[in-house]
């Protein structure tokens, strides 16, 4: 299993240029999330799923769409990018949220997003 | 706001000493788990808890919980330099679908 992978692993972005960054998973897990993690910080909930077609919000989404049309994919999409928005983006998943609360999260290993 | 806040923020210590490392939260929790993050890269799980048990173990790890205290601490015996790592605390609270992290504690091994 290749687990929780993220492309692209750095990204530059000028300021109001849009783009997504990828999140997959093959663990067949039914809860995904994004996180930002800025300088030492902790991280963030950007926005979460808990199953195909079914997504909300975290504590920071201004500024961040999400879909989940598959299992697998968990793609964020920055609308407008500023430069506040320079972060880590990790992106994670877990068998489920819903019976007996969160799972062990499996997390891939981060897209370094600088907007100028 | 933050769920879990972790404290100290920093910690530093001598190889072989045992490190601890504290976790407060402020509503009632289904589960708590601990990370760890090394320098720049993705987390890695180390144990969960549930609200129902008061402690765990795992190697050189224990956690414990206190759901009347809202508070967990993670303890490390034996300390290594390759236990030099950024560890956070994260919990799902009743009635949410979401798992919410500390700021964490970064802990450093001196030789």
């Amino acid at each position: 299993n290749a687990g929780v992978t993220q492309t692209p692993k750095f990204q530059v972005l000028k300021t109001g240029q849009s783009m997504t960054l990828q999140c997959a998973q093959d663990m067949n897990h039914e809860y995904m999330s994004w996180y930002r993690q800025d300088p030492g910080m902790g991280l963030r909930l950007i926005h979460y799923s808990v199953g195909a077609g079914i997504t909300d919000q975290g504590e920071v989404p201004n500024g961040y769409n999400v879909s989940r049309s598959t299992t697998e994919d968990f793609p964020l999409r920055l609308l407008s990018a500023a430069p506040s928005q320079t972060s880590v983006y990790f992106c994670a998943s877990s068998y489920s949220i819903l019976a007996g609360g969160a799972d062990t999260q499996y997390f891939g290993p981060g897209t370094r997003l600088t907007v100028l | 706001s933050q769920q879990g806040e972790e404290d100290p923020q920093a910690l530093s210590i001598q190889e072989g000493e045992n490190a601890t490392m504290n976790c407060s939260y402020k509503t009632s929790i289904n589960n708590l788990q601990w990370y760890r993050q090394n320098s720049g890269r993705g987390l890695v799980h180390l144990i969960l808890i549930r609200s129902n048990e008061r402690e765990k173990h795992s190697g050189r790890l224990r956690v414990t919980l206190d759901t009347s205290k809202k508070s967990s601490s993670l303890l490390i015996t034996a300390s290594r330099a390759a236990d030099t790592a950024s560890y956070f605390c994260a919990t799902d609270f009743q009635g949410a679908q979401k798992l919410v992290f500390g700021q964490g504690t970064r802990l450093t091994i001196n030789p």
